[in-house]
């Protein structure tokens, strides 16, 4: 049975510090692995795809990485800003399915 | 390209009654997919619809269904309320759904249950 865990569950640093969110699960037979956003009471917004075959996929100031032999992904955050303080949540593909499963996901307050 | 959107955003219920969520994916995909978002449980999938058909299901009680249209347009209906159903409802719509595809989710639409 997948399992995705995420630690911590909450995060506070100063502003521009560079940081890193952490995402593992159980069955390494992945076909893809996703990061969403979440800002409170709100959907949540796709930040990066990363595919089995990928070892990292950036956008901007993120960074996402994939070890699928050890069930981990980071997602790296550069020279954060107050603006990405939110829940940020990992989610894997159950089998070939649509079904995601989603980690509980770790809550970010970045500091003026 | 406008983005997935729900109605209504906000519902509040009382025990007993039924409610319908209405969901309108990015246009172009084919694939919606529920889901049940509580502080407790977290994310949980409740089913994925393509094609007007539901591919997909959850481990949620029958008085969770849902159906889509040929447009697309997907809604979920929760009858027999219960106070435990409170939570925040989201759907995201894909172009092709199944494991590949980038799922974009909607706002969501925030049900009390009084």
């Amino acid at each position: 049975k997948q399992e995705v865990t995420q630690i911590p569950a909450a995060l506070s640093v100063p502003e521009g510090e560079n940081l890193v969110l952490n995402c593992s699960f159980t069955d390494s037979a992945i076909y893809n692995l996703q990061w969403f956003r979440q800002d409170p009471g709100k959907g949540l917004t796709s930040l990066l795809l990363i595919q089995s075959s990928q070892r990292e996929q950036t956008s901007g100031r993120l960074n996402a990485s994939l070890d699928k032999s050890s069930g981990r992904s980071t997602l790296y955050i550069a020279a954060s800003q107050p603006g990405d303080s939110a829940t940020y949540l990992c989610a894997v593909p159950f089998s070939n399915t649509g079904k995601l499963i989603f980690g509980q996901g770790t809550t970010l307050q970045v500091k003026p | 390209k406008a983005g997935v959107t729900q109605t209504p955003r906000y519902l509040i219920k009382t025990r007993g009654q039924q409610v319908t969520l209405s969901c309108s994916p990015i246009s172009g995909h084919r694939s919606v997919s529920w889901y049940q978002q509580t502080p407790g449980q977290g994310l949980q999938f409740l089913f994925e619809y393509f094609s007007e058909t539901q591919r997909n299901k959850g481990n949620f009680p029958g008085r969770f269904s849902g159906r889509q249209f040929s447009n697309s347009r997907s809604e979920m209906n929760v009858s027999t309320l219960e106070l435990g159903d409170s939570a925040l409802y989201l759907c995201a719509s894909s172009i092709l759904g199944g494991h590949t595809d980038t799922q974009y989710f909607g706002p969501g639409t925030r049900l009390t249950v009084l």
